[in-house]
């Protein structure tokens, strides 16, 4: 079945350093989001990506999907405490109705 | 609008033990999922539905059944507890196959 490999599982920063996660499927995707979870809440969706070699930016925060729409990174500049938490990514297959999560990038900024 | 909303919030059970997980979306969504969530482990798929009616396995479906009879809710039942089922689970639920997923606020389950 389709798998989906996030890396890496854990980064710790210091406040204004740059933060980068990884997602790789093992299939082609339909497209793909990205959610993220503060401690202790649930998951909230932040953006969907479905072109290929698309990119999308939301403030401090750019989105890229590959050419070959089977990778896609979440690039933080200068992160804020504001900023912590866990990435997911979310791969999805038209065909099915269901997506395939990433175990995610927990992040963690020190002030 | 509630969005997603996860009864109970919290639960203790003790092996051997039944419950149900209650999930209701007011939205008007098809498709709704329930997730567990273990350290490390991210969120994996127990069960979804489509659609009133229907339901499917997800990568770990084992020890849980799932109903859908109305659109709006998405019943996890856990028929003899264990202390494997341990963990934190999440509904959520879509508006079409390509939408954002909206995901309740969920159930902190612990099986003693």
């Amino acid at each position: 079945g389709q798998q989906v490999m996030q890396i890496p599982q854990y980064q710790h920063v210091q406040e204004g350093e740059d933060f980068t996660t990884y997602c790789n499927s093992s299939t082609t995707l339909s497209n793909i989001q990205w959610y993220k979870q503060r401690p202790g809440g649930h998951p909230v969706f932040l953006i969907q990506l479905v072109k290929s070699g698309e990119v999308k930016k939301q403030k401090r925060l750019t989105f890229q999907f590959g050419e070959a729409k089977k990778n896609s990174s979440l690039h933080i500049t200068a992160t804020q405490t504001t900023d912590v938490g866990t990435y997911f990514c979310a791969g999805h297959n038209t065909n099915a109705g269901k997506s395939t999560f990433g175990d995610g990038t927990t992040l963690t900024v020190k002030p | 609008n509630a969005g997603v909303t996860q009864t109970p919030k919290f639960r203790v059970l003790k092996t051997g033990q039944s419950m149900t997980l209650l999930c209701a979306q007011d939205m008007n969504h098809e498709y709704m999922y329930w997730y567990r969530q273990d350290p490390g482990m991210g969120l994996r798929l127990i069960h979804y539905s489509v659609g009133e009616g229907t339901t499917a396995k997800g990568e770990v479906p084992d020890g849980y059944n799932v109903s859908r009879l109305k659109k709006q809710n998405f019943l996890l039942g856990l028929e003899s507890a264990a202390p494997s089922q341990t963990s934190v689970y999440f509904c959520a639920s879509r508006r079409g196959r390509n939408t954002e997923a909206f995901f309740g606020q969920g159930t902190r389950l612990t099986v003693v």
